[in-house]
Order: C-alpha cells, then sequence, then structure tokens
C-alpha cells in the first residue's frame, strides 16, 4: 500500500521549454502533497506544499510563477518548470500524505536536464 | 527551530555485521521522528517512524531505531547488515508546520 508514482523519471530538454511532472498517490487519497529538490549528494529541499483544491505553499526563495504547481484532486498533483533553464536541473521527488501523523510517501523522483 | 543533524557522511560495514547511522535532533516540544532510504535515481522509502510509545521502534527490513530522549538521538541500527542495504539514508524530523525536516544523509557502504 501507499504507493505514489511519478511521471515522467527523466526529461530532457531544450531552454526554454516548460515541463509537466505528475504526481499520484495510487492507492491512498492524499490530503497534501510536498515537492522537493534534490541536488547531486544533497539532501532534499523542500520547494512547496500543496493541498488539494487550494493554492501552494511556497518555501521562501522558490519563485512561484517558475514553478507552478496544481493540486486537482486528492490523487493528483503537478509541478510545471515554466520556460526552464540549465540551471533548473536537478532531481525532483514529490511525496504524499493523508496527514502528519503519517509518513510522507515518495515518488521515484524526475530527473530533470535542460540543455 | 527544529533540525536533525547526521553527524556521518558515510559508514562502512561488513556484511553480517551489527550496523548504526546515527541521527541527533533539536525541537520544542514532542519529536517526530522517521528514517528513509533513497537508492539511487530512485525517491525515498519510508523504514520507521516514532511518534510516541515504545523508545525501540521496528521498521522494515530488519531495521531498527532506538529513541533517546535524554541524548536527543534516534540511532538506526540493524543487527546484521546486508550488501543490499548499501543506499544513503535520512533522517527526518516533522517540524512545528507539519513539514519534514531532512537530515544531510549518510551514506552507508556494506562490504561482502
Amino acid at each position: 500500500g501507499a504507493v505514489v508514482s511519478q511521471h515522467p523519471s527523466w526529461v530532457i530538454c531544450k531552454s526554454g521549454t516548460s515541463v509537466k511532472i505528475e504526481c499520484r498517490s495510487l492507492d491512498f487519497q492524499a490530503t497534501t502533497m510536498f515537492w522537493y529538490r534534490q541536488f547531486p549528494k544533497q539532501s532534499l529541499m523542500l520547494m512547496a506544499t500543496s493541498n488539494e483544491g487550494s493554492k501552494a505553499t511556497y518555501e521562501q526563495g522558490v519563485e512561484k510563477d517558475k514553478f507552478l504547481i496544481n493540486h486537482a484532486s486528492l490523487t493528483l498533483s503537478t509541478l510545471t518548470v515554466t520556460s526552464a533553464h540549465p540551471e533548473d536541473s536537478s532531481f525532483y521527488i514529490c511525496s504524499a500524505t493523508t496527514n502528519s501523523y503519517q509518513p510522507q510517501h515518495f515518488g521515484d523522483g524526475t530527473r530533470l536536464s535542460i540543455l | 527551530a527544529q533540525s536533525v543533524a547526521q553527524p556521518e557522511d558515510q559508514v562502512n560495514v561488513a556484511e553480517g555485521n551489527p550496523l548504526t547511522v546515527k541521527c541527533t535532533y533539536s525541537v520544542s516540544g514532542n519529536p517526530y521522528l522517521f528514517w528513509y532510504v533513497q537508492y539511487p535515481n530512485r525517491g525515498l522509502q519510508f523504514l520507521l517512524k516514532y511518534i510516541t510509545g515504545d523508545n525501540l521502534v521496528k521498521g522494515s527490513y530488519g531495521f531498527e531505531a532506538e529513541f533517546n530522549k535524554s541524548q536527543t538521538s534516534f540511532h538506526l541500527k540493524k543487527p546484521s547488515a546486508l550488501v543490499s542495504d548499501s543506499a544513503l539514508y535520512f533522517c527526518a524530523v516533522r517540524d512545528s508546520t507539519d513539514k519534514l525536516i531532512f537530515g544531510t544523509g549518510t551514506r552507508l557502504q556494506v562490504f561482502p
């Protein structure tokens, strides 16, 4: 149980392209989803928290116009990296949870490479 | 502010030997602590959590962790390491806004 599917797993695209990453909770309803960014050999950096049906809460320093988050249903959240540039290249990971006392369950991540 | 420290960047252990991955925390109030494991190019997998109750928490794949309030520690342990346990391990604490604060990670290398 508690499976989170993240798609795509790998994206390579040209600079200026917008890229959408999907995060789905397959067997549970996720009231809250989180988006993280992980640089090589570093820990996870929380980018934003999204609750179903409401606007995402972004962490300090994260551009909300750059990283658009939509949490349209209890099983789906999307992250769109708009007009991506090489510095946006990273490993993006989503997680989902039913409540704060339960563990977050993570997707397998999306490796984004901007040429 | 809540924080988590993992003092070791890497831990090396021979297969069959016991392993310990250290974690200390700083929180105001009761700590909610978690351990996750990450394999290359994968997301994090939940191993175990401490919310309340017994100080020794048993989790997935034979791992366990001991909550020590006086030492503010939550070390991850396994009695007998496997080569397949080699991975990156993260300790995390839930902060007052329900977010997870992660440690910097410890790479576990188990040698045959």
